[in-house]
């Protein structure tokens, strides 16, 4: 049992490049949630999902679009990459939308 | 709107010594409280919840927080730090139950040194 896992672990980028990060899930749980952590900031959600084929925006959704179209991953898509987006983003899954469960991160840099 | 305010940005203890790390929320209803712990360059791990009955709950790696809705807070407890303890702690509010998908609102964290 895996839990969350997030590929990849690092990444660079140039502005105006795209990428997309990948979230596994293994536990079969509905909801699943994109979030950035940056110093001084916190962690800010970006997008959730409640469930397979399901996306919502968060605090700070722009710049950023997800997909949900099998129940355990979730992708983050950055389609034209800024060096605000620089930070470490985390995805995290929850059974019914109470406690979380985190995945280990990717550290991202656009340059 | 939910929010959190941990007022320590940095704690240092000697290990052995107690602990105890401060959060404050604000939320209309019964709050869903959590504690998470990060090590450097890893993810946020579950020390701890509270959804609701006994106020006093018990976590992973001895620690415990107490629930006090009329001074809004959470604090996080720990009789006797260990080395291993020394990282980074988030509290976060949920609004979760019923329809909601659960949003967390985290605290700034607070870091935690422990001295030998």
């Amino acid at each position: 049992n895996a839990g969350v896992t997030q590929t990849p672990k690092f990444r660079v980028l140039k502005t105006g490049q795209s990428m997309t990060l990948l979230c596994a899930q293994d536990m079969n749980h509905e909801y699943m949630y994109w979030y950035r952590q940056d110093p001084g900031m916190g962690l800010r959600l970006i997008h959730y999902s409640v469930g397979e084929g399901t996306t919502a925006k968060g605090e700070v959704p722009d710049g950023y679009n997800v997909s949900r179209l099998k129940k355990q991953n979730f992708l983050l898509g950055l389609e034209s990459a800024a060096p605000s987006q620089t930070s470490v983003y985390f995805c995290a899954s929850s059974p019914r939308g109470d406690e979380q469960y985190f995945g280990p991160g990717t550290r991202l840099t656009v340059t | 709107a939910q929010s959190v305010t941990q007022p320590d940005i940095h704690i240092t203890v000697s290990e052995g010594a107690s602990l105890e790390l401060r959060c404050n929320y604000s939320y209309g209803a019964t709050p869903y409280l959590f504690w998470y712990v990060q090590s450097p360059g890893q993810g946020l791990q579950l020390l701890l919840k509270y959804f609701s009955g006994d106020t006093l709950v018990q976590g992973i790696k001895g620690f415990e927080a107490e629930f006090k809705r009329s001074q809004s807070s959470f604090n996080l407890r720990k009789p006797s730090v260990h080395w291993s303890d020394a990282a980074e702690y988030f509290c976060a509010v949920s609004n979760a139950g019923g329809t909601s998908y659960g949003k967390l609102t985290f605290g700034q964290g607070t870091i935690l040194t422990v001295h030998p």
